[in-house]
């Protein structure tokens, strides 16, 4: 089946300690993303990657690293220099470019 | 700068009544517009799009959305609610030349049995 996968699904850590969020698509598609949504604020988009070896910044980049080694990988990491970092995380590919996305099941993060 | 304003957080309909669910936006060239639902606890799932072309477009489950360039909107409709199209509706844009796109906040469809 071709699709987004998205790892672990609940995902709990203490405060201080990074993460890195997993996110793997089989659609052979060229562009990545990902996401941050919160209650009522919708989706925020925290870095993109048109192709591989090169990523940009997107409107909440701050407290997080991204890299993008490999076309079907788009690990996230969250630092723990971001100071809010409990949410649902969603990844997504689309063929070239922001034309039709598609997301994964997303990683709800807890930092405790 | 483009951005994306859905007006309401919540829209209650009775079921087999018609629905809309309301989204404008604002970019400096031409729209991509895009509607997507989320189930609960789910990643999200195209609805439909519209790039150019005919006004009215159609999507998935029934839905369809007419793009009103006057009114600089792209409102989603469907003639008849199910219960099961209770869920989380993101309208979403992308301006002509940008590499992103923004969504909005979100609307809450609840489809009252």
């Amino acid at each position: 089946d071709g699709g987004i996968t998205q790892s672990p699904k609940y995902l709990f850590r203490k405060e201080g300690q990074n993460v890195t969020l997993s996110c793997e698509q089989n659609l052979n598609h060229d562009a990545m993303y990902w996401y941050r949504q919160d209650p009522g604020q919708g989706l925020r988009l925290i870095y993109y990657s048109q192709i591989v070896n090169d990523f940009q910044k997107g409107d909440i980049a701050e407290g997080y690293s991204v890299s993008r080694e490999k076309k079907e990988s788009f690990p996230l990491t969250v630092t723990s220099a971001q100071k809010n970092p409990t949410a649902f995380y969603l990844c997504a590919s689309s063929e070239t470019g922001p034309d039709t996305q598609y997301f994964g099941p997303g990683t709800r993060l807890t930092v405790l | 700068a483009q951005s994306v304003a859905q007006p309401e957080d919540q829209v209650n309909v009775a079921e087999g009544n018609p629905l809309t669910v309301k989204c404008t936006y604002s970019v400096s060239g031409n729209p991509y517009l895009f509607w997507y639902v989320q189930y609960p606890n789910r990643g999200l799932q195209f609805l439909l799009k519209y790039i150019t072309g005919d006004n009215l477009v159609k999507g998935s489950y029934g839905f369809e959305a007419e793009f009103n360039k006057s009114q600089t909107s792209f409102h989603l409709k469907k003639p008849s609610a199910l219960v099961s199209d209770s869920a989380l509706y993101f309208c979403a844009v992308r301006d002509t030349g940008d590499d992103k796109i923004i969504f909005g906040k979100g609307t809450r469809l609840h489809i009252l049995p």
